[in-house]
């Protein structure tokens, strides 16, 4: 057990519907990472939150958006739902967001768009 | 760009044999390398990683994995495979920038099968 959460651990959903995947991190850490793994493109960085900011984007789409809150945890909101969207979504936390650090991965959210 | 290649995305080996998972990256920066493990329907947990100092890194269940730079190699290594060690293996590489992020850049994958 990595001590960070997700829920739900399965989605199942419509195209056009929108979505939101919940992230706490391990008790301590103020980085909050959303990574997506699909079997055609892997596993993709999407956005890093430290302390409530946002630090760092990837290949995010615009339909996608996500926040840090006061208390650490995280939503990441899927809008516009695309069959292609239907991934795991990792969230995953470390304690300053630091390029040498260890990122701690939840379980994921299973999300299928039929 | 940086980037992060994994060969072979199967690997195959007999239960006792030597377990050699190879990963090659590509940066004009140094890089800090990690290897994670995911079993299936998991998260993804970390095996080992490099950041400075000792090249040759020891990680959790006998996994090793030796820094080279003038081959831009991180292989993973274990001496004998065990039947638990089945399971899926990233590669992953992070560099520092004037942003400091923390950003993983993560290979394809090698499923590690392992025969009785």
């Amino acid at each position: 057990d990595s001590g960070v959460t997700q829920t739900p651990k399965h989605l199942i959903t419509a195209t056009g519907q929108r979505v939101t995947l919940r992230c706490s991190p391990r008790s301590g850490d103020l980085s909050v990472y959303w990574y997506q793994q699909s079997l055609d493109q892997g596993l993709q960085f999407l956005i890093q939150y430290y302390n409530g900011e946002e630090r760092a984007k990837g290949n995010i789409l615009e339909r996608f958006s996500a926040q840090q809150f006061p208390d650490l945890h995280s939503e990441l909101n899927l809008s516009s739902l695309e069959l292609g969207d239907s991934a795991l979504y990792f969230c995953a936390s470390s304690v300053l967001g630091r390029v040498s650090e260890t990122q701690y991965f939840g379980p994921g959210t299973r999300l299928l768009v039929l | 760009a940086q980037s992060v290649t994994q060969l072979g995305s199967h690997v195959s080996v007999s239960e006792g044999a030597l377990v050699l998972l190879r990963c090659n990256y590509s940066s004009s920066v140094p890089p800090y390398l990690f290897w994670y493990v995911q079993y299936p329907n998991q998260g993804l947990q970390l095996l080992l990683k490099y950041t400075t100092g000792a090249t040759l890194v020891k990680g959790i269940n006998g996994f090793e994995a030796e820094f080279k730079k003038s081959e831009t190699s991180f292989h993973l290594t274990k001496p004998s495979a065990h039947m638990s060690d089945a399971a899926e293996y990233f590669c992953a590489v992070t560099f520092d920038g004037s942003s400091n992020t923390g950003k993983l850049i993560f290979g394809q994958g090698t499923t590690l099968q392992v025969k009785p």
